[in-house]
């Protein structure tokens, strides 16, 4: 299967600033999902949003979805030091989600 | 509060032995998943259940087999664990295949 990819592989910043994961796919979708994963933990499902919406809020998390791009972005808004975790996108089509290898953020107080 | 447990946090084992990772979820969730997890390699799907007593393949399935005897729980079986089976093991459920998946905690297995 194909997984989705994200980028950056490692981002660090410091508390206050703004982080923006990016996710690329390959084939159609019905939803995308992002999770985060504290080191040695499962995962958390973040946020999903579906193949006909275009943008999602929760929080000071931010989602956009572009399917003419193939591609999708997480945007945390003011980082904390709790926001220092991995961030995985997996897309849902017509097999079971596939994950992507993730995003490490490390948020610097 | 949705919830999914498993068995162990931490497990270590000899090559040859015959390993059982267990996960329970209290969801009534038709679906659970077993993923292992490595560095570089991102979350990999070893085998799913869509219902009680069926499964399904998923891409890595050599060297591991399953047993959903209950709707409730799901384990992963390594018949004969060997050094290349030391990761994480992730087990997550989900209402439909497709929509949200709950993951437990996670189980570290060492194959010595």
């Amino acid at each position: 299967s194909q997984q989705g990819e994200e980028d950056p592989q490692a981002l660090s910043i410091q508390e206050g600033e703004n982080a923006t994961m990016n996710c690329s796919y390959k084939t159609s979708i019905n939803n995308l999902q992002w999770y985060r994963q504290n080191s040695g933990r499962g995962l958390v499902h973040l946020i999903l949003i579906r193949s006909n919406e275009r943008e999602k809020h929760s929080g000071r998390l931010r989602v956009t979805l572009d399917t003419s791009k193939k591609s999708s972005s997480l945007l945390i808004t003011a980082s904390r030091a709790a926001d220092t975790a991995s961030y995985f996108c997996a897309r849902s089509g017509n097999t079971p989600l596939v994950f992507g290898k993730g995003t490490r953020l490390s948020v610097i107080a | 509060d949705v919830k999914v447990t498993q068995s162990s946090r931490y497990l270590v084992k000899r090559t040859g032995e015959k390993v059982f990772l267990e996960c329970v979820q209290d969801m009534d969730h038709e679906n659970m998943f077993w993923y292992r997890q490595d560095p570089g390699l991102g979350l990999r799907l070893i085998y799913f259940s869509y219902d009680v007593k069926m499964k399904e393949k998923g891409d890595i399935p050599e060297g591991y087999s399953v047993s959903r005897e209950k709707k409730e729980r799901f384990s992963l079986i390594l018949e004969s664990a060997s050094t290349n089976q030391t990761s994480m093991y992730l087990c997550a459920s989900s209402r439909t295949g497709t929509e949200t998946q709950y993951f437990g905690p996670g189980t570290r297995l060492l194959v010595l």
